[in-house]
């Protein structure tokens, strides 16, 4: 499986844009890159997924860059209620075990 | 739509014992996972399975055993258990048509 490299811990202010990077130099051709977030000590939630193209949904917007070794997650107006570890995955689905790194801890402030 | 559903919530057992975590879901999915969170870790793959009848190990198997006899259930036995166990416990399911996983709330292990 390919790794993932995100940054341990970021701040944000609330209502700023939060812009979670994370590397995935070694990402193969099938691979998505799927985003995840923890808050707390609660279950993961999924937030958005992408093969190439950019991704929006309710949630976050999901950029990659044209070579797909890395992407940005953007919480647009980012809230208190979105403190939380932000997992990046690159998965090729079907079979293959998906695994988690360690995150980025996002820390929003007033 | 329950999800995916985990039982017990919170465990304490003595080195040594036994027990089995249950995880049930009804959405028909074919791929089940268990990870393992140790106090701010990330998670950790136990073991997944793709289907009834057909089981892997994760990347931490040592120590777990796990069955997928029905599509909805897939638990994981400790049969004997020891302090380095303790950890949050969460079991996952996957959709086919997007990849997402949907996790249950977790069990929560504390081995003396």
């Amino acid at each position: 499986d390919a790794k993932t490299t995100q940054p341990t811990s970021m701040d944000c202010a609330e209502g700023r844009a939060a812009n979670l990077p994370c590397n995935h130099s070694t990402i193969s051709g099938n691979e998505y890159v799927y985003w995840y977030r923890q808050i707390h000590s609660q279950g993961p939630q999924y937030i958005i997924h992408g093969l190439k193209n950019n991704e929006t949904n309710e949630m976050a917007s999901l950029i990659i860059t044209e070579d797909r070794k890395s992407s940005t997650l953007i919480l647009p107006h980012a809230t208190l209620r979105d403190t939380a570890v932000y997992y990046c995955i690159v998965w090729a689905g079907g079979g293959n075990k998906l695994t988690f790194g360690t995150g980025t801890q996002l820390k929003v402030e007033l | 739509n329950a999800g995916v559903t985990q039982t017990p919530k919170f465990q304490v057992l003595k080195t040594g014992q036994s027990m089995t975590l249950q995880c049930a879901q009804d959405m028909n999915h074919e791929y089940m996972s268990w990870y393992r969170q140790d106090p701010g870790m990330g998670l950790r793959l136990i073991h997944y399975s793709v289907g009834a009848g057909i089981t892997d190990q994760g990347e931490v198997p040592n120590g777990y055993n796990v069955s997928r006899s029905t599509t909805e259930d897939f638990p994981l036995r400790l049969l004997s258990a020891a302090p380095s166990q303790t950890s949050v416990y969460f079991c996952a399911s996957r959709g086919t048509s997007t990849g997402e996983l949907f996790f249950g709330e977790g069990s929560r292990l504390t081995v003396l």
